[in-house]
Parts: C-alpha cells; structure tokens; sequence
C-alpha cells in the first residue's frame, strides 16, 4: 500500500506570495491532518479535514487554509507569505477523525520565504 | 489546554547501551499518548501508542513506553541502541473522544535529538 504523498517536497517563495500544498492520503484514508513544523515552535496542528469538511483548526491566522477533495486528497494554501510562514509542513492521513486512529505522516513540503 | 514536556533537548548514549527518553504530559482526561521517531529529511514514523489497558506498551524496533498516571509521564525505553536509532523523538498527546469544532489534532513536544556514540 503507497505511503502518503506530498507535492512538492521543496518550495522556494517570496514574501507576499501565495502557495499551495497537495497531500494524497493512503487508499481508503478519509481524514487528512496538516502540521506545521519549525525548529522554533515545533510540531504546530493546522486543521483536519474529514469528508471534505474542515472538522478541527489549531491557532493559525485565516492566511492559512484548506480543502479536501472527494477523493480525500487535501491542499493546504498559504496566502500572503511571510519569512515566518517557512517551514516544514507535514500531511497526516488517518482512516477517520479523531486520535484514536493512528495518523500516517508524509515526509513533507519544505518551503522557504525569502 | 493540552501540553507535552520532553525535558531533554539532546541525550547522547553509546551504542549498546540501554537509553530512556522522557515525556511528561498535561491533560483534563484520559490522554491518547504516542510516541514518533522523524529521521533527517523524513516525515514521522509511529513508534507506538497507548490508549488504555496495560500500562506497559510495547512498539516497533525494540522500543516501549510506560504510562504512569499519578506522574503524568509516559517515557520511552530500549535496552539496548543501536546507532540506526539516531534521531529525532517526538511524544504526543491526543484527545480521547473526538469532539469537533476545537483544536483535537496531536499536541507534540518540542522533541529529543538522540546521538549514538560508537
């Protein structure tokens, strides 16, 4: 069975800019978790999205935003960059929503905000 | 809120020797408690999970964990490491029920950086 998948791994923007993140969930997951991870703050929760539907979101600014598709592979979009938006950003899928089920994370977009 | 503590920031262990890595976690119920091991470039891998029962978990590649209620700790252990294990360690919490609508996602500490000496 495929791991998860996160396009593109690397990412260079600059501030002001947009950018937006694909993750593909494993086959038959139908929740999709985003994380934020920066040596400073750590391993930060973004949102969750299950059904298409954002169920959960962590304390970021509305410049931070999602969707999920009908076949569960999520986007996460980042607008009007800043140098502290740089970061590694991690997809999680789960078969559904909530902790008891185990969360497979993706290796990641690196993206830089020059 | 919910909140984990890895006290350590780096632990340096030689190869072979047995190694114990600390969490200490805060939270208003019955917490989910995982532990992730992430390698250079990588995205986390599940080491293991505690839910509920025995408190005495035991995961993948020779690691288990310790759920201690009355310290609100669930640290990770192996007897023995091997320098393949050199990584960063991350402990999470996460909430039982699912409730919606809040920030359930997992709660991570800041990480322990494991160095193997040969």
């Amino acid at each position: 069975k495929a791991g998860v998948t996160q396009t593109p791994r690397y990412l260079i923007k600059t501030r002001g800019q947009q950018v937006t993140l694909s993750c593909s969930p494993i086959s038959g997951h139908r929740s999709v978790s985003w994380y934020q991870q920066t040596p400073g703050q750590g391993l930060q929760f973004l949102f969750e999205y299950f059904s298409e539907t954002q169920r959960n979101k962590g304390n970021f600014p509305g410049r931070f935003s999602g969707r999920q598709f009908s076949n569960s592979r999520s986007e996460m979009n980042v607008s009007t960059l800043e140098l502290g938006d740089s970061a590694l950003y991690l997809c999680a899928s789960s078969f559904s929503q909530g902790a008891r089920y185990e969360q497979y994370f993706g290796p990641g977009t690196r993206l830089t905000v020059t | 809120a919910q909140s984990v503590t890895q006290p350590d920031i780096h632990i340096t262990v030689s190869e072979g020797a047995s190694l114990e890595l600390r969490c200490n976690y805060s939270y208003g119920a019955t917490p989910y408690l995982f532990w992730y091991v992430q390698s250079p470039g990588q995205g986390l891998q599940l080491l293991l999970k505690y839910f509920s029962g025995d408190t005495l978990v035991q995961g993948i590649k020779g690691f288990e964990a310790e759920f201690k209620r009355s310290q609100s700790s669930f640290n990770l252990r192996k007897p023995s490491v091997h320098w393949s294990d050199a990584a960063e360690y991350f402990c999470a919490v996460g909430s039982l029920m699912y409730s919606g609508g809040g920030a359930d996602g997992l709660t991570f500490g800041k990480g322990t950086h494991l160095i193997i000496q040969p």
